[in-house]
């Protein structure tokens, strides 16, 4: 069964302390790994999408990489502003919708 | 570029009475539109999607005589809950996209309380 599961759920860190999110996927014929950062009560905004085990992506304190089997959001010295829920959604051949996980709500404390 | 709003952002409706969702592509011609929805503490689940100018595909279980979906330009759908009842109490998001699901566009989502 084709599954995105995302963990930690939760996620609280202190200001400056780095930390992963992980994106874990069983699903054929993957053609895009999409994370997306979702503030409460808004939309997801997009922040990158990978297409291939190896490729990286960054921008500003977070970094995104993608194995055969998951991929990991990297956030270096994270600051408050960082505090909100990352989702991660795949998207696979023969599908016309990306699939999303359950997200992580990361909390920043200063 | 690329932005889509939603309106209400927020709406309270009674029981048994229906509302409307517009979802709208503001500096771009969306020839597909996805609607979501999200519980608390969830993810978005997929409920359908509209292509211009056509039916819209909902997912399995999603009532398409209760959520009536309608795309009737390429810049707008809109999304109505018909005969609204409190378990359709929900945050309600759309999204656009010029080039299939690969690339969606989200709106900031609709609060909808049903009492």
């Amino acid at each position: 069964e084709d599954q995105v599961t995302q963990s930690p759920e939760a996620l609280r860190l202190q200001e400056g302390e780095s930390s992963s999110l992980n994106c874990s996927y069983t699903v054929s014929g993957l053609r895009g790994l999409f994370w997306y950062r979702q503030d409460p009560g808004k939309g997801p905004e997009f922040l990158f999408t990978l297409y291939s085990a190896g490729e990286e992506k960054e921008k500003e304190r977070l970094k995104a990489t993608l194995t055969k089997k998951e991929s990991f959001l990297h956030i270096t010295a994270p600051k408050p502003e960082d505090s909100a829920t990352y989702l991660c959604a795949v998207y696979q051949t023969g599908a016309n919708n990306l699939f999303f996980g359950t997200g992580t709500r990361l909390t920043v404390i200063p | 570029g690329a932005v889509v709003s939603q309106h209400p952002s927020r709406v309270i409706c009674k029981s048994g009475t229906s509302v409307k969702i517009e979802c709208r592509s503001l500096d771009f011609q969306a020839t597909t539109m996805f609607w979501y929805r999200q519980f608390p503490k969830q993810s978005l689940m997929l409920m359908a999607t509209s292509n211009e100018g056509s039916k819209a595909t909902y997912e399995q279980g999603v009532e398409k005589d209760k959520f009536l979906i309608n795309h009737a330009s390429l810049t707008l759908s809109t999304l109505t809950v018909t005969s609204a009842h409190p378990e359709d109490s929900s945050f309600y998001i759309c999204s656009a996209s010029t080039s299939g699901a690969r690339e969606q566009y989200f709106g900031p989502g609709t609060r909808l309380t049903v009492t």
